[in-house]
């Protein structure tokens, strides 16, 4: 069965520091994977997707994430954090196009000044 | 680029009301759209996934006969939250599947989701 866990429930940057999220998936071939991001009492805000290709994804708002298939890992990264950036980070993926996401349970982050 | 709609985007209802939630695609036609609870502080659980012109395929765990989908059109579907209670209080996202333009990948867009609150 396909699986998604981040690892870090909470993590806490300072503002101009880097970032790095961490997300692993289980499934047996090579998923979709996505990232999203949610304010509180919004909705889901996609920030990046791999489906193929070039194993680093570039995503709005400064953010990149890799695909590294020996680590099942989808690590989601952002060299600068802004205050903005503090939120709700979800890690998801797509077993077989067409089927509902599976969510890991995401890592909230705090910025501070 | 693809957008879903939900209507309504917050509800407050009493105890023992029925409440509707519409999940519209208003650019693309979704022959799927799939239903997501989210309670707080929580991440987004699957309750149930709705094919155009068939039933509903539930989650386990998640009572068909409470919540009740209906997939009438390729650009909406609704969830009725039957005979409500504080404990389905919870935020309500739908997603509809559209093909993609670039290589014929199937893409999911999110609606802005409904927060329920049954009193």
């Amino acid at each position: 069965a396909q699986s998604v866990t981040q690892p870090d429930i909470h993590i806490t940057v300072s503002e101009g520091a880097s970032l790095e999220l961490r997300c692993n998936y289980s499934y047996g071939a090579t998923p979709y994977l996505f990232w999203y991001v949610q304010s509180p009492g919004q909705g889901l805000q996609l920030l990046l997707k791999y489906f193929s290709g070039d194993t680093l994804v570039q995503g709005i708002k400064g953010f990149e994430a890799e695909f590294k298939r020996s680590q099942s890992s989808f690590n989601l990264r952002k060299p600068s954090v802004h205050w903005s950036d503090a939120a709700e980070y979800f890690c998801a993926v797509e077993g077989q196009a067409g089927t509902a996401l599976i969510f890991g349970k995401g890592t909230t982050l705090s910025v501070s000044s | 680029g693809a957008v879903v709609s939900q209507h309504p985007s917050w509800v407050i209802c009493k105890s023992g009301t029925s409440v509707k939630i519409e999940c519209r695609s208003l650019d693309f036609q979704a022959t799927t759209m799939f239903w997501y609870r989210q309670f707080p502080k929580q991440s987004l659980m699957l309750m149930a996934t709705s094919n155009e012109g068939s039933k509903a395929t539930y989650e386990q765990g998640v009572e068909k006969d409470k919540f009740l989908i209906n997939h009438a059109s390729l650009t909406l579907s609704t969830l009725t939250v039957t005979s409500a209670h504080p404990e389905d209080s919870s935020f309500y996202i739908c997603s509809a599947s559209s093909l993609a333009g670039t290589g014929g990948v199937v893409e999911q867009f999110f609606g802005p989701g409904t927060r329920l609150t049954v009193l």
